[in-house]
Formats: structure tokens, C-alpha cells, sequence
């Protein structure tokens, strides 16, 4: 399609708890990118990925978070034993391979941890 | 991390007005992207600038790729009620090589009065 599709639109989790987030990028877009927005619209950049293969994971927090993109499924960032300071919007997008061309994001996933 | 500076953080405007927001850095950029974000999604790509010096209008919108490579400044005229979200500015540092990441300004919030 062409929109970045994001899953689920809201989640809550007790602290503590697991929470996976879903991204099905643009077809033919080979770049994939997370990003979380805090606080004071701050967005902080947590891993990239080209095709199936990470590109850069220097923002992401490696003791708790994970990602993958696979072939045929959605791109899946994972939080294991969130936090409070984990509460924020993530947002997903993705860029096509060719050219210095901007992002198209998704609508983002809001995680509340409680 | 990183970050631009954007101003003004915020500002408020009667419908009709022209509005200019910018942003600034001490390091040198090859592309600078400007986006619009409405409450509830994603940032969405307004202009996107790849050369020093360039200038760039799409409708009422203008953007400029500054000389130096360093700033960046974005031009709302004859503003109207739809133009309410978060702006924001990014770019893609000259030595990032391959490296798609962007780097972020805080936003500026409009707000219009009808």
C-alpha cells in the first residue's frame, strides 16, 4: 500500500511487562526507521533497518528493546520489562532505496506503561 | 543527542498572517526536510531541500536550503485555520554517508486565530 500502516493505534502495559509494536513499511520502501517522540515533541532515533538487515541501531536501548524486519512479515519493535520512562509515541517509517528522499511515517503507536 | 535549533518554540497568529520559522546548527547538512504534524500523527513531509541555496515552494509554503549548509528557514503566507500543527525541521548530516538517520528540531507549535 501507500501508507505505512502501524499496530496496534494505543497500547498499555503494567511496568514490568512486554509490549510489541507492529510496522508494515511502503511497498518497495527498503529503509526502515523507528523513531520515539517524548516529551516536548522531542523525536529520538532508535534503529534503521534496509530490508531484513539492521543499518543502524545506535539509539536503541539494547538491554530492553529489540527489532526485526523479516521477509513477507511487519517490521516488530519489542520492549521487554518496560518502564515508565518507556511511555511515548513510536513512530515507524520508511524511505525507498534511490535518492536522498524524506521518510513517510506511520501514524505512530502510543504506549502508555502504568 | 543531536539536535537542531528550532524557533520560535511556539507562536500564535491572526488568519491572514505570514508566519517564518527556522532552524540552525553548527554542523553542515546535505538535505533538509520540513515537516507538518497534526495531534494524533505522524509527521508529514512538507519540502524537502537538497542543495545549498535552494528555494522551494509548494502552495503557500516556501523553504530555503541555507548557504552555509547550517540552516534552514520555512515560510507559511496568507495562513489559515489548517495550518495548526507542529512544524518541525530535519536534516541528514553531510557525514553521515549512507546513514539515513535524521536529526530533529524540537517544533515549532502555530496556532491561528480564525
Amino acid at each position: 500500500g501507500e501508507e505505512v500502516a502501524q499496530t496496534p493505534k494505543h497500547l498499555v502495559r503494567g511496568e514490568g511487562q512486554k509490549a510489541k509494536l507492529y510496522c508494515a513499511p511502503i511497498k518497495g520502501h527498503s529503509y526502515v526507521f523507528w523513531y520515539q517522540q517524548v516529551l516536548k515533541n522531542e523525536f529520538k532515533f532508535l534503529i534503521s533497518f534496509q530490508n531484513e538487515n539492521v543499518f543502524d541501531e545506535t539509539g536503541m536501548p539494547k538491554e530492553r528493546f529489540s527489532a526485526k524486519c523479516l521477509p513477507n512479515s511487519p517490521c516488530s519493535l519489542e520492549i521487554q520489562a518496560t518502564k515508565l520512562e518507556d511511555s511515548a509515541v513510536y513512530f515507524c517509517a520508511s524511505s525507498q532505496f534511490a535518492g536522498p528522499y524524506g521518510y513517510t511515517f506511520g501514524s505512530g503507536t502510543r504506549l502508555t506503561v502504568v | 543527542g543531536q539536535q537542531l535549533n528550532q524557533s520560535p518554540q511556539s507562536m500564535f497568529i491572526q488568519e491572514g498572517e505570514d508566519v517564518s520559522m527556522n532552524c540552525t546548527s553548527s554542523s553542515i547538512f546535505n538535505t533538509w526536510l520540513w515537516y507538518k504534524q497534526e495531534p494524533g500523527e505522524g509527521p508529514v513531509l512538507l519540502i524537502a531541500l537538497y542543495k545549498a541555496g535552494e528555494l522551494t515552494s509548494n502552495g503557500r509554503l516556501t523553504a530555503q536550503f541555507g548557504i552555509t549548509r547550517k540552516d534552514s528557514f520555512l515560510n507559511i503566507s496568507a495562513s489559515i485555520p489548517s495550518d495548526v500543527g507542529i512544524y518541525f525541521c530535519a536534516g541528514q548530516l553531510s557525514n553521515a554517508g549512507n546513514n539515513r538517520k535524521l536529526i530533529w528540531g524540537l517544533g515549532t507549535s502555530l496556532g491561528v486565530n480564525p
